[in-house]
């Protein structure tokens, strides 16, 4: 099993539509929580960080599910700028080590 | 200010060659890290440089792949006798400091391809 897992997508969904990804991960040791948003042929780069409360960044909203080991992020009002993939990220460590999810792609269409 | 910054961009060699790929991370980061993304997959971690202690090379596939940091500053990543498998993506990063939320700051990656 891998140590994060993710839904590949693609995910298609119109311009304003909401759309919601999920993210499992397999150590419950893991102690720090993040999406990264990656562009095609580019680097990675951080969405937000995930608390424990959930937390909202704009369109965008993430949860935590320690029990069930899971985090989720909402996108809400879809853009067509909001194509991209999604990477769920974990840090499981003090070491400040990153586990990456595979990552979910979503197109977003006009 | 400047990023990441990592060289070359795209590397092209041939089975068997040896490669050397550059990250300098931003200036006053302490914490550096090397990843490997291959196509359509993942980020697979490589290893990770903290200040003067010893890295943490767990994510080192092979002895072939070896990588040292020269002043706390840039960072060599050598991939001796390379196979076509050792194609993908070359991603460095580097943090403020070591810590569990600690952002992460990518450079835009060394392209390799191994013919």
């Amino acid at each position: 099993r891998k140590e994060v897992e993710q839904d590949p997508g693609p995910f298609n969904v119109p311009e304003g539509a909401t759309v919601a990804f999920n993210c499992t991960y397999s150590n419950s040791a893991s102690q720090s929580f993040f999406w990264y948003r990656q562009d095609c042929r580019k680097e990675p780069k951080l969405l937000m960080s995930v608390y424990s409360s959930g937390n909202e960044d704009g369109r965008f909203t993430a949860q935590l599910n320690r029990a069930s080991q899971y985090i989720s992020l909402l996108i809400r009002d879809s853009k067509l700028s909001d194509s991209a993939t999604y990477l769920c990220v974990v840090n499981k460590d003090a070491g400040n080590m990153l586990t990456f999810g595979g990552g979910t792609r979503l197109m977003v269409k006009p | 200010g400047a990023g990441v910054s990592q060289s070359p961009s795209n590397k092209v060699t041939e089975k068997g060659k040896d490669v050397e790929l550059r990250c300098d991370p931003i200036s006053g980061h302490t914490a550096l890290y090397w990843y490997r993304q291959s196509l359509g997959q993942g980020l697979e971690f490589l290893i990770y440089f903290q200040g003067n202690s010893a890295p943490d090379k767990s994510g080192l596939p092979s002895d072939r792949f070896s990588a040292e940091r020269t002043g706390g500053s840039v960072s060599t990543l050598t991939i001796q006798r390379t196979q076509q498998e050792d194609s993908a993506v070359y991603l460095c990063a580097s943090s403020l400091v070591s810590g569990g939320t600690d952002t992460q700051y990518f450079g835009p990656g060394t392209r390799l391809t191994v013919l």
